[in-house]
């Protein structure tokens, strides 16, 4: 079965850095596309950022401006999104999710892990 | 970036009722629209991929379809466990786009 754990939430000050990963197990990680999607406290889903499966294509939510990269390790199975100058409005559950289809450029998200909570508050 | 306006923002159904839910898109979209199932403190859950089609495991009595340009969600003879909150998502252009969510209620 697929399993996606996400890791490294937690509460950091405006301006400040997180990193975040996510475990996967189940599947052929690299062949897959892998997405990050958020959900701020009480609203809607929001789509962050997406990977192919061979790491070389990235693709970004208009408000990031930049501040996140998205990353993987097919050696490690793991993903990870590197978010920095955080602001307040960022503060959310951050969910990973492997792609539907497997060598697809990017698809609909199909299996999600729980999320991890991030906080951004001074 | 490829705005999805869905509606309506909240329903209140019973047992047994039949229900939809549309997402409008800012842009042509083609046939890449998912929708999703979250209840509360659980991930969301792919319904319907590729406007359409059933994702499987999926009940039959959810289904999608589209129409000049409207896409629609329809849950036929809603059960219990029907009650959540439902988001329209195209993954057709870059950065994809959630609709707002629409929480169907009792």
């Amino acid at each position: 079965d697929v399993q996606l754990v996400e890791s490294g939430g937690g509460v950091v000050q405006p301006g400040g850095s997180l990193r975040l990963s996510c475990a996967a197990s189940g599947f052929d990680f690299d062949d897959f596309a892998m997405h990050w999607v958020r959900q701020a406290p009480g609203k809607g889903l929001e789509w962050v950022s997406l990977i192919n499966g061979g790491g070389f294509s990235t693709f970004y939510a208009d408000f990031l401006k930049g501040r996140f990269i998205i990353s993987r390790d097919n050696s490690k199975n793991s993903l990870s999104l590197q978010m920095s100058n955080l602001r307040t409005e960022d503060t959310a559950l951050y969910f990973c999710a492997k792609d539907r289809l497997r060598y697809s450029s990017g698809g609909s998200p199909e299996s999600w892990g729980q999320g991890t909570l991030v906080t951004v508050s001074p | 970036a490829v705005q999805m306006t869905q509606s309506p923002s909240s329903l209140s159904a019973s047992v047994g009722d039949t229900v939809s839910i549309t997402c409008r898109p800012s842009a042509v979209i083609g046939n890449a629209l998912a929708w999703y199932q979250q209840k509360p403190n659980s991930a969301p859950k792919l319904l319907i991929y590729a406007t359409s089609s059933l994702q499987r495991g999926v009940p039959s009595r959810f289904s999608g379809s589209s129409s000049g340009g409207d896409f629609t969600l329809t849950i036929s003879s809603l059960h219990p466990e029907d009650f959540a909150t439902y988001y329209c998502l195209q993954d057709s252009t870059f950065p994809f786009t959630f609709g707002q969510g629409t929480r169907v209620e009792i």
